[in-house]
């Protein structure tokens, strides 16, 4: 099973360029979520979807767009890139529960990108 | 509020000694807690989850964890380190009702020989 797939998995942006970030699950998971790691920092959420048209904002949304016109989808889009983006993005996906929060996170293997 | 705080961003322990990751959570209601590890240029997996049913939980490769809701604790430990060990933990919690995930800064776990 393919789980969750992400590309790029590198990416090199000038300041100012605009870039997405692909994100594709095939366990017809409800949840998507899109994650930054930066060093000390843990993992920060930037957006969530629940389900198809569904998308919410995170800790970090400021510079992120995110849209769900299908299940299997969730593409993150940098409008226009700065130097502070530089990170490696993280999408992650799950089911979810009826107590009204998701199980367990399934990761893709992440894009590194940086800003010069 | 939810959050997470993991003790040590950094720990070492020898080859076949006690491995011992500490994880403070706060929560206003009862949370789902999880670690998660993370191998050089991947992405995490989950090691093991607590979600009420019992508050020793045991994961994957020999991995344990305590729901303390006492001291609001969830440490992460392995009676005898190997090698294969080294990468970096993180804890994390959920609540119901909510959809946001909130992960611990991580620690990273050198294995000594």
């Amino acid at each position: 099973n393919a789980g969750v797939t992400q590309t790029p998995k590198f990416q090199v942006l000038k300041t100012g360029q605009s870039m997405t970030l692909q994100c594709a699950q095939d366990m017809n998971h409800e949840y998507m979520s899109w994650y930054r790691q930066d060093p000390g920092m843990g993992l920060r959420l930037i957006h969530y979807s629940v389900g198809a048209g569904i998308t919410d904002q995170g800790e970090v949304p400021n510079g992120y767009n995110v849209s769900r016109s299908t299940t299997e989808d969730f593409p993150l889009r940098l409008l226009s890139a700065a130097p502070s983006q530089t990170s490696v993005y993280f999408c992650a996906s799950s089911y979810v529960r009826t107590q009204g929060h998701t199980g367990e996170l399934f990761f893709g293997e992440g894009s590194r990108l940086t800003v010069l | 509020a939810q959050s997470v705080t993991q003790l040590g961003s950094h720990v070492s322990v020898s080859e076949g000694a006690l491995v011992l990751l500490r994880c403070n959570y706060s929560s206003s209601v009862p949370p789902y807690l999880f670690w998660y590890v993370q191998y050089p240029n991947q992405g995490l997996q989950l090691l093991l989850k607590y979600t009420s049913a019992a508050t020793l939980v045991k994961g994957i490769n020999g991995f344990e964890a305590e729901f303390k809701k006492s001291e609001t604790s969830f440490h992460l430990t392995k009676p005898s380190a190997h090698m294969r060990d080294a990468a970096e933990y993180f804890c994390a919690v959920i609540t119901s009702g909510t959809y946001k995930y909130i992960f611990g800064t991580g620690t990273r776990l050198k294995v000594l020989a």
